[in-house]
């Protein structure tokens, strides 16, 4: 069964500082990979996502992630934080379900406090 | 926006009693899927529809059904509410619910069971 650990429920960073959230996945085949994030009220929106085309993705608002299968992580990452990406991160996992239909798993998800 | 429309946006209600949360999905997309995110359990996939065919079942109780009419709107219903049942409902949709596609999700439904 597929599953994501997202290491940390919340970060602190200063504004401007690097911005790492983790995210390790366990899936039984070459997985596709998301992050989402979910600001306050509102309803959760893709960042990026690996579909096994380049290990490195990048996606909106600076971020990007790598993915490593030999240590089964997609961590994000923004080089310099802006006090806007204070949010809730979530990592998730698509394996296909029954029928080759999407079956996506999240994490539990890292609150981002970005610190004036 | 996501193009997902989801109503109402709150609702309070009593222990015991049934309620029918909506969605729209975006246009176009024939995919629907439902989440319950608590605080305790985090974003739970509910279920997923396409086309109005139910097509993956997650961690959905016995209590909740949906369907996905013609128009291809869904709804969830649950019935014989208990309190741990409050939670924010969300749903998404995509193109055709394959594997490597980004999904839409909507602003939720903010559930409070008294």
């Amino acid at each position: 069964a597929q599953s994501v650990t997202q290491l940390g429920s919340h970060v602190s960073v200063s504004e401007g500082a690097l911005v790492l959230l983790r995210c390790n996945y366990s899936s039984s085949v070459p997985p596709y990979l998301f992050w989402y994030v979910q600001y306050p009220n509102q309803g959760l929106q893709l960042l990026l996502k690996y579909t096994s085309a380049a290990t490195l993705v990048k996606g909106i608002n600076g971020f990007e992630a790598e993915f490593k299968k030999s240590e089964t992580s997609f961590h994000l990452t923004k080089p310099s934080a802006h006090m806007s990406d204070a949010a809730e991160y979530f990592c998730a996992v698509s394996d296909r379900g029954r029928g080759g239909y999407q079956k996506v798993t999240f994490g539990t998800g890292t609150k981002l406090q970005v610190i004036p | 926006d996501s193009g997902v429309t989801q109503t109402p946006k709150h609702l309070i209600t009593a222990t015991g009693q049934r309620v029918t949360l909506r969605c729209s999905p975006r246009s176009g997309d024939l995919s629907v899927y439902w989440y319950q995110q608590s605080l305790d359990q985090g974003l739970q996939f509910l279920i997923q529809y396409y086309n109005g065919e139910e097509r993956a079942k997650g961690n959905i109780l016995e209590r909740f059904s949906a369907q996905q009419f013609p128009d291809l709107h869904s709804e969830l219903n649950l019935s014989s509410l208990e309190l741990g049942d409050s939670a924010l409902y969300f749903c998404a949709s995509s193109v055709a619910g394959s594997s490597n596609e980004k999904l839409f999700f909507g602003s939720g439904t903010q559930l409070s069971v008294l």
